[in-house]
């Protein structure tokens, strides 16, 4: 089954613990970006990637970073999480970029006490 | 800062109408792109229309585009209680980015 698929779905930690959200695609799709949804604000990108080792800032950058060290992964980093990073995640992917349909995950839920 | 801006915000409508949301954009863009989200959960892909077309079918959907007026409407005919969601429109952004707008929540009621 085609699908992107996020890890954890649910996260409760402490400023400043170092954390990773994984992102992984089956679709060998080239496009894989994050955004963060948060009430009244839609989605904004953190983070997108045009292909392996090729990544780029997107509206949210400050205080996450990305790898794409393989096609199928582009997992998101946050070095020292902050209370304004409680937010919810969502890791999306395409097969050519931004002018394609954008396979979203499920989500991650993630809260910084 | 976001590219597309739905509206309205809310629509509550009664199970068999037709609900209509509208988008607005403010660069040129190459397609323009709605989602559907069920609460909490991970955004579905429904239509892309391209700036040379003006109208696309989908079942019941129907999306416009209007570049002249930086513009696209959908529309639900016949809706369904299962059509409540938040529908967002997305477009490209100045780079290899993409921009979506805060979302139309829809209600339907059975």
């Amino acid at each position: 089954e085609a699908q992107v698929t996020q890890n954890p779905r649910y996260l409760i930690t402490v400023t400043g613990k170092k954390l990773t959200v994984t992102c992984s695609q089956n679709m060998n799709h080239e496009y894989m970006s994050w955004y963060r949804q948060d009430p009244g604000l839609g989605l904004r990108q953190i983070y997108y990637s045009m292909n392996v080792e090729v990544t780029d800032k997107g509206d949210v950058p400050e205080g996450y970073k990305v790898s794409r060290k393989e096609k199928r992964n582009f997992p998101l980093i946050l070095e020292s999480p902050s209370p304004n990073q409680t937010s919810l995640y969502f890791c999306a992917s395409s097969y050519g970029g931004r002018h394609y349909e954008q396979y979203f995950g499920p989500g991650t839920r993630l809260t910084v006490t | 800062s976001q590219q597309g801006e739905e509206d309205p915000q809310a629509l509550s409508i009664q199970e068999g109408e037709n609900a209509t949301m509208n988008c607005s954009y403010k660069t040129s863009i190459n397609n323009l792109q709605w989602y559907r989200q069920n609460s909490g959960r991970g955004l579905v892909h429904l239509i892309l229309i391209r700036s040379n077309e003006r109208e696309k079918h989908s079942g019941r959907l129907r999306v416009t585009l209007d570049t002249s007026k930086k513009s696209s409407s959908l529309l639900i005919t016949a809706s369904r209680a299962a059509d409540t969601a938040s529908y967002f429109c997305a477009t490209e952004g100045g780079r290899n980015d993409m921009r979506f707008g805060a979302g139309t929540r829809l209600t339907v009621k059975p």
